[in-house]
């Protein structure tokens, strides 16, 4: 079964801290996407980045990192010099494209950045 | 922007009643994907259609259908409503490598 675990429920950081935001995926495919989205107080989600199963070089974006390691199935985001902007809640998702299509979402980690 | 639209932005209905949500997706998308969002049930996926025919199935109950149109506009019907389909709607449109890009939502409060 495919799974994606948030355990960061909430983070609280102060302006221009890093912060490292932490997703554990589960599956037996061989062959998935797995994403990082952005949900603003607005309400709209954001699209950030999609890495394929197949490419785990690390993606440095601005002040926005990931890394990708397959060996302890994590995906994580790193948010360097956070700012009040950043302050949303992020979802990680695993979409299985093999076989029967899966569109998995973690709980979401919400992150307040404090000024 | 994501370039998906949604309407309406809010819905109030009262239990029992039936609704209609529409969606519009990006410009050359071919995918659209339902998705519902409740405060204790996360971000949950509920069908995708693509060009037309429906591709995956979620977590989508049997009083609730969608159908993607020639047009490739969608609409997901919640039916004999209750309580708890209180929630935020979200429809998304996909690219080629699975990338959705999520419309701004519709907010369904049953009363």
């Amino acid at each position: 079964a495919q799974k994606v675990t948030q355990a960061q429920t909430e983070i609280s950081v102060v302006e221009k801290e890093d912060v490292t935001l932490d997703c554990v995926y589960e599956t037996r495919d061989t062959t998935y996407y797995l994403f990082w989205y952005k949900q603003p107080p607005s309400g709209e989600l954001v699209f950030l980045i999609r890495r394929n199963s197949f490419d785990e070089q690390n993606e440095i974006s601005g002040r926005y990192s990931w890394n990708f390691q397959k060996s302890t199935s994590s995906f994580n985001f790193t948010i360097t010099a956070s700012q009040v902007v950043d302050s949303a809640v992020y979802f990680c998702a695993l979409i299985r494209t093999s076989g029967t299509y899966k569109y998995i979402f973690g709980t979401g980690t919400r992150l307040k950045v404090l000024a | 922007d994501s370039g998906v639209t949604q309407t309406p932005k809010h819905l109030i209905t009262a239990t029992g009643q039936r609704v209609t949500l529409r969606c519009s997706p990006r410009s050359g998308d071919l995918s659209v994907y339902w998705y519902q969002q409740s405060l204790d049930q996360g971000l949950q996926f509920l069908i995708q259609y693509y060009n037309g025919e429906e591709r995956a199935k979620g977590n989508i109950l049997e009083r609730f259908s969608a159908q993607q149109f020639p047009d490739l506009h969608s609409e997901l019907n919640l039916s004999s409503l209750e309580l708890g389909d209180s929630a935020l709607y979200f429809c998304a449109s996909g690219d080629l490598q699975e990338t959705q890009y999520f419309g701004p939502g519709t907010r369904l409060l049953v009363l």
